[in-house]
């Protein structure tokens, strides 16, 4: 299953609402999508599993959403240490990662 | 807290061998699958390969598939990971990452080592 993230970039100032798209070439067997987080020189780090699971520890600023072949990872509202790079992963058919979309401070 | 460390990289020509570990405590290993994951320098995430908690079943990648090995010792909560016939593309940071299933099919990674280069270079 080939993974899509849109878009490559995006510029944004703190406090502001984000939202990551994500698509499937095609149906992610049972939600079984992830998202991953990671900073420059770090492990990614997981957000969600299960398409809107938020795993341990992961504020409630991140959401995911989504079903079938097209998922979001929506940050509420951006903090400084939220500006990485974001991942989708799918796991109902092996593993693959999308090309990832880069949050950058505007 | 659950920690996975890895060891083992570094620099080694084409058609070379390495074997990479990965020790991990803070958790119960003998009840979790393990995955490798690899990202070449600047580039995105690719998965490489699991071994189930019991050692038994392994799968990898099509791009690995036969060159690399896994391998477990649940006594030394210790993971291993046999690379063989090494070409310049398996230059990457590999990383170990927990299974967030446990022992199910459920192959998403909720916790990471911090990874170790391999650089594969004449």
């Amino acid at each position: 299953i080939v993974m899509t993230q849109s878009p490559g970039t995006l510029s944004l100032s703190p406090g502001e609402r984000v939202t990551l798209s994500c698509r499937a070439s095609q149906t992610v067997n049972s939600n079984q999508l992830a998202w991953y987080q990671q900073k420059p020189g770090q492990a990614p780090r997981l957000l969600i599993y299960a398409a809107s699971s938020r795993a341990t520890g992961i504020p409630d600023r991140f959401s995911g959403s989504g079903s079938g072949t097209d998922f979001t990872l929506t940050i509420s509202r951006l903090e400084p240490e939220d500006f990485a790079m974001y991942y989708c992963q799918q796991y109902g058919d092996s593993a693959t990662f999308g090309q990832g979309t880069k949050v950058e401070i505007k | 807290q659950v920690q996975l460390v890895e060891s083992g990289g570094g620099v080694v020509q084409p058609g070379g061998s390495l074997r990479l570990s990965c020790a991990a405590s803070g958790f119960t290993f003998s009840d979790y699958a393990i995955h490798w994951v690899r990202q070449a320098p600047g580039k995105g995430l690719e998965w490489v390969a699991i071994i189930q908690h019991d050692g038994i079943n392994k799968f990898y990648a099509d791009s690995v598939k036969g060159r690399f090995t896994l391998s477990r010792d649940n006594s030394k909560n210790t993971l291993y990971l046999q690379m063989d016939s090494l070409r310049t593309e398996d230059t990457s940071f590999y990383y170990c990452a927990r299974n967030g299933g446990g022992s199910s099919w459920s192959w998403h990674f909720d916790y990471w080592g911090q990874g170790t280069l391999v650089t594969v270079s004449s």
